[in-house]
């Protein structure tokens, strides 16, 4: 089944303890991205990366690192998270031309103490 | 002023009802264009792509006007299971490729 999988669903954390979101998709995409939702602003756009090794930041990538090491994987990693970054995090990916519909994770709700 | 900006709503409709919904975008180099349902904080899911001839999928209608830089999207004979909040997306090529997407508009619709 083709599918992006986030792990994990839910994650309540303390401030300043780092951690992981891993993203993985299974139908060798080329574009993934990461997203924040949050209660009136709709989905931000954190990072996306083209292909492997290449990443930018979309519009709100402060306090945010990712990695594209593998095709299939793209890890959002909080080094030093702060309660502004409790939301839920959308993972999704697409085949390289902007006209292609994004694939979306289940989400990840992460709190922050 | 936001990148891309939707009908605050929420729109609450009878079935049946014909419901339109209104998207306007301000980057230039936005190049595609959709619209995405999502369910109650579920991950959001393609309704539709937008192209400039316009397009129709059933009881969806799609339009989009590149020179007013208006998105539009219109549902036809309202079902229960129309209720969610849709959401106007661009993806923008030029300076990145970025995707930008509005806050959505929330439907209810009643019996």
């Amino acid at each position: 089944e083709a599918q992006v999988t986030q792990n994990p669903r839910y994650l309540i954390t303390v401030t300043g303890k780092k951690l992981t979101v891993t993203c993985s998709q299974n139908m060798n995409h080329e574009y993934m991205s990461w997203y924040r939702q949050d209660p009136g602003l709709g989905l931000r756009q954190i990072y996306y990366s083209m292909n492997v090794e290449v990443t930018d930041k979309g519009d709100v990538p402060e306090g945010y690192k990712v990695s594209r090491k593998e095709k299939r994987n793209f890890p959002l990693i909080l080094e030093s998270p702060s309660p502004n970054q409790t939301s839920l995090y959308f993972c999704a990916s697409r085949k390289t031309q902007s006209y292609n519909e994004q694939f979306f994770g289940p989400g990840t709700r992460l709190t922050v103490l | 002023r936001k990148e891309v900006e939707q009908d605050p709503g929420p729109f609450n409709v009878p079935e049946g009802a014909t419901v339109a919904f209104n998207c306007t975008y301000s980057n230039s180099a936005s190049q595609s264009f959709f619209w995405y349902r999502q369910d109650c904080r579920k991950e959001p899911k393609l309704l539709m792509s937008v192209y400039s001839s316009g397009n129709e999928d059933g009881r969806f209608t799609a339009q989009l006007n590149r020179a007013s830089q208006y998105i539009s999207l219109l549902i036809r004979d309202s079902k229960l299971s129309d209720s969610a909040t849709y959401l106007c997306v661009v993806n923008i090529e030029g300076g990145g490729f970025k995707t930008i997407f509005g806050a959505g508009t929330r439907l209810f619709v009643k019996a």
